[in-house]
C-alpha cells in the first residue's frame, strides 16, 4: 500500500477554471511538501506546511495542512495554461530519513 | 541559490554496458537520494544514503546498482550491466532540513 494517495490522478480543465487536488494519507506527519514537476525536469519545490490547519498562498495557489496532519489539499484559482503539470506531494517517512512521494496528479490546462 | 546538479543531461549506452550518473548536493546537506522516473510514470524511490551509508533501498535497487560519495561532494549511482528497462530519468536529491532539492535529472537510454 502507498503511503500517500493523490486524487485525482489526471485533471484537465480550461483556463480560467479554479480546481483542487487532494494528498491523503493515514500517517501523520511533520511536515509535508509540494512539487511540480514539467516534462523532462526536476521535481519543483512549491511549499511546505508544517502545523496542522495550516495555510500557505503562493499566487493563485492555496496549500492547506489538514489539521490532523495527515492530508493536504492544492487549490489553483484561475487556472493558467503555464499550470500545467505533475503536481506531487511528498512526506519524510515515519523511518525519518526516507522521502517519499505520492503518484502524483497531472494537470493539464488547455488554453 | 545552492542547487543540485547532474551529469549528463542525457546518456546513450548499449544493453549490458556499465553506466555511472553524478550527482553534486547541495553542500551542507546530509541526506542523498536517487528516483528513476520512466517516461509518463511516477517518481520511483531507489536508494537513499547517509552517514556514508545506504540507510534504505526500493525492490528497485538490486545487485546491478550501487551508490558513493567518493569525495565528500559527489554522489554517484553505477548501473553495473544495463538493461532496456532502465531506460528512465534518475534524479538526484538533497535534503538538509525537512525539504529536498532535485536535480534537473539525467535521461538513460539503453539500447
Amino acid at each position: 500500500t502507498q503511503l500517500l494517495e493523490q486524487s485525482p490522478q489526471f485533471l484537465s480543465i480550461q483556463e480560467g477554471e479554479n480546481l483542487t487536488v487532494y494528498c491523503n494519507s493515514s500517517s501523520v506527519f511533520s511536515s509535508l511538501q509540494w512539487y511540480r514537476q514539467e516534462p523532462g525536469e526536476g521535481p519543483v519545490l512549491l511549499v511546505t506546511v508544517v502545523t496542522g490547519g495550516e495555510v500557505k498562498k503562493l499566487k493563485r495557489l492555496t496549500f492547506q495542512f489538514g489539521d490532523a496532519r495527515k492530508d493536504s489539499s492544492l487549490h489553483i484559482t484561475a487556472a493558467q495554461p503555464g499550470d500545467t503539470g505533475l503536481y506531487l506531494c511528498a512526506v519524510i517517512n515515519n523511518y525519518g530519513q526516507n522521502f517519499v512521494f505520492g503518484p502524483g496528479t497531472r494537470l493539464s490546462v488547455l488554453p | 541559490e545552492p542547487e543540485v546538479t547532474q551529469t549528463p543531461s542525457h546518456q546513450v549506452t548499449q544493453m549490458g554496458q556499465e553506466v555511472i550518473l553524478r550527482c553534486v548536493p547541495i553542500s551542507n546537506h546530509l541526506y542523498f537520494y536517487w528516483y528513476r522516473q520512466i517516461l509518463g510514470q511516477k517518481v520511483e524511490f531507489l536508494v537513499s544514503f547517509y552517514n556514508n551509508e545506504i540507510s534504505e533501498k526500493s525492490e528497485i535497487f538490486d545487485d546491478q546498482f550501487s551508490v558513493e560519495r567518493p569525495d565528500g561532494s559527489n554522489f554517484t549511482l553505477k548501473i553495473r550491466s544495463t538493461k532496456l528497462e532502465d531506460s528512465a530519468m534518475y534524479f538526484c536529491a538533497s535534503r538538509g532540513g525537512p525539504e529536498a532539492f532535485f536535480g534537473q535529472g539525467t535521461r538513460l537510454t539503453v539500447v
